[in-house]
């Protein structure tokens, strides 16, 4: 099994630029998470997916991020306009449920470092 | 909410023991420990489901009093490889997940 893959692993962009993320999840897996983390807010959870549908984007800081998960098997994250402040590491990760629909082991991504300058 | 871990961060000599306490404001059904290390993504460790639950790995155990919406992680005889920052992760009965601002762990020769 690959694990989760990210791409890409290093981004740079200039201020006001759109940025795509994306990841792939482990095949078989339920659950999505994408999360950010930063040396000031540690790791913070932005959106997670549960089949491919939305489930808790409560944490995603504002309109200028959305998140998609079209298929099982693919999902992006995206910022427009990018904001210097943006600038952190973007992990994703993916789980299994149990039985009763809760979360499971939660395997990460090796994440996405964006800088926006 | 984020679970509050506790301490923030914790140095040790080889082979002294560490405890890392998680807590939350919400009636958990599950805690999952993580182990991240500088530059690299959190790695699972364990789960813990049931109220007073403990379970171990090595020489790394951990225990949840689910009455008292806590966990712990113990680090009995610490390594040099358990350096690292370690996260809670707290499953709420509603389903939701938050993770702990994390525990910087450094072990020293």
């Amino acid at each position: 099994d690959a694990g989760v893959i990210q791409s890409p692993r290093h981004e740079v962009t200039e201020m006001g630029q759109e940025v795509t993320l994306r990841c792939k999840p482990i095949s078989g897996h339920d659950y999505l998470f994408w999360y950010r983390q930063t040396m000031m807010r540690g790791l913070e959870l932005l959106i997670y997916f549960n089949n491919n549908v939305p489930i808790d984007d409560s944490g995603m800081p504002e309109d200028r991020f959305s998140a998609k998960m079209p298929n099982a098997s693919f999902s992006n994250l995206k910022i427009q306009p990018s904001e210097p402040r943006d600038s952190a590491v973007y992990f994703c990760a993916s789980s299994t449920q149990w039985g009763d629909s809760r979360i499971n082991t939660q395997y990460f991504g090796p994440g996405t470092r964006l800088t926006v300058l | 909410q984020q679970p509050v871990q506790s301490p923030q961060a914790v140095i040790l000599r080889e082979g002294e023991d560490a405890v890392i306490n998680c807590s939350s404001s919400k009636a958990l059904y599950s805690v999952h420990w993580y182990r991240q290390k500088h530059g690299e993504a959190p790695v699972f460790l364990m789960i813990l489901l049931k109220g007073g639950e403990q379970k171990g790995h090595e020489k790394i155990s951990a225990s949840f009093n689910e009455k008292k919406q806590q966990s712990s992680l113990y680090l009995t005889a610490s390594q040099l490889s358990y350096s690292g920052t370690y996260f809670c992760g707290t499953v709420s009965r509603l389903g939701d997940m938050r993770f702990g601002a994390g525990t910087r762990l450094t072990v020293k020769p």
